[in-house]
């Protein structure tokens, strides 16, 4: 089945700093989801893309869906202590299940 | 805020024995979902359920593994006779429009 790759796998970044993860398919994806998932704690959802270049902002968060819809990625602006965690895209399924990439574990220095 | 619940928290078990795992899901959600994660890695699809049969099921979800919904309310994952791989954290999932997932059950299998 389709497969999403995510990179960086890990990222450590100073607080304040900004921060980037990826995520690239080989073939076209009908949506993305993002979930965020801290350290010990179950994957929460951020936020379905549907549409070809599709831009949205929550806060210091702006995600983007790119216009062949292979790829996507997740941008924080300003990281703070309490974005610590494992970022993961995934698309959805026929039935609505979930395949996930192997995330990106982000880790903010105060 | 509705939310997915699952119990235990936390089951070991010996190999070759058969576990329970159990879940409520968000009253309303018509779709339900489990997912495994095996330390430090990703999370992994299992198994969809709608309409009280499964609708989509991972090359993982062998014959090893069933799920029942014996009443309204619970979400049952059954592994007939575990083993040592299958140890990881089990997420329970339901869906309106994005995943809710539970907070997990640790199995751990000696």
């Amino acid at each position: 089945g389709q497969q999403v790759m995510q990179i960086p796998q890990y990222q450590h970044v100073q607080e304040g700093e900004d921060f980037t993860t990826y995520c690239n398919s080989s073939t076209t994806l009908s949506n993305i989801q993002w979930y965020k998932q801290r350290p010990g704690g179950h994957p929460v959802f951020l936020i379905q893309l549907v549409k070809s270049g599709e831009v949205k902002k929550q806060k210091r968060l702006t995600f983007q869906f790119g216009e062949a819809k292979k790829n996507s990625s997740l941008h924080i602006t300003a990281t703070q202590t309490t974005d610590v965690g494992t970022y993961f895209c995934g698309y959805g399924g026929s039935q609505g299940n979930l395949i996930f990439g192997k995330g990106t574990k982000l880790s903010v220095k105060p | 805020e509705p939310e997915v619940t699952q119990t235990p928290s936390h089951q070991v078990t010996q190999m070759g024995q058969e576990v329970i795992l159990r879940c409520v899901p968000i009253s309303n959600h018509l779709y339900f979902y489990w997912y495994r994660q095996i330390l430090g890695q990703k999370v992994e699809f299992l198994v969809s359920f709608y309409n009280n049969e499964i609708s989509e099921k991972s090359e993982i979800f062998d014959d090893q593994f069933s799920v029942e919904r014996p009443d309204g309310s619970n979400f049952t994952l059954k592994i007939r006779s575990t083993k040592l791989e299958d140890s990881a954290m089990y997420f329970c999932a339901s869906r309106s429009y994005e995943q809710f997932f539970g907070p997990g059950t640790r199995l751990t299998v000696l």
